[in-house]
């Protein structure tokens, strides 16, 4: 089974911009993997943000963004604010049907 | 509004069968796939397998084939997860969601909490 790969974990600055990718273990991401993007908090469930690589679901601030960049999916949080201390996950869609979730990516805002 | 509420904590013993449940409100049943996602303590989300309610077609992670059932009961708007024999290595949160499109997942299940030890 493909694995799929996020950062570990990174840091940004309140106000500053990251970007959080999501990649593939062997070979490129596409938009017909459909990445989704979720954040999770302590104790709470998932909550979705992206969709179908760029769609923001609903409510979800405009400082969060999804795209392709090079051969993996990104999420680009603009502006960070201390809420957005979170970890965020990816999902690929890998065929038949079956989605793989990243590893997850610790985001902290000092 | 869409809705998924999921059945309470369980405490097990390794070798017991479990079946757990997710309840659907608020859309038709029938017409979206529900995927389980597994969380063990400390860990990141694994996407375990998925059902169609409208046919009880399923696909399942590979790495989850053969260890779990999941199946899906239209007539009461509900999704389950079961386990024939549990084991220690089963420990974990584990969340239900329905899937709107292609590949995201959308609501989640407030999630059951599964703990398994002798």
């Amino acid at each position: 089974q493909a694995v799929v790969t996020q950062e570990p974990s990174f840091s940004v600055s309140p106000g500053g911009t990251v970007t959080i990718t999501c990649g593939l273990s062997s070979g490129s991401v596409s938009t017909n993997n459909y990445p989704s993007w979720y954040q999770q908090t302590p104790g709470q469930a998932p909550r979705t943000l992206i969709d179908s690589t760029n769609t923001r679901s609903s409510g979800v601030p405009d400082r969060f963004s999804g795209s392709i960049l090079g051969n993996k999916a990104a999420l680009t949080i603009t502006g960070a604010q201390a809420d957005d201390e979170s970890d965020y996950y990816c999902v690929l869609h890998m065929g038949s049907g079956i989605s793989v979730f990243g590893g997850g990516t610790k985001l902290t805002v000092l | 509004e869409v809705q998924l509420v999921q059945s309470g904590a369980e405490v097990k013993k390794p070798g017991d069968s479990l079946k757990i449940s997710c309840k659907a409100s608020g859309y038709f049943f029938t017409s979206y796939w529900i995927a389980w996602v597994r969380q063990m303590p400390g860990k990141g989300l694994e996407w375990m397998g998925i059902v169609y309610p409208g046919d009880s077609d399923t696909r399942y992670s590979p790495a989850f084939q053969g260890q779990v059932t999941i199946s899906a009961d239209k007539s009461i708007s509900t999704a389950y997860l079961q386990w024939s024999s549990l084991k220690a290595s089963d420990t974990a949160m584990y969340y239900c969601a329905r899937r709107p499109g292609n590949n995201w997942f959308d609501p989640w299940g407030q999630g059951t909490l599964v703990t398994v030890s002798s």
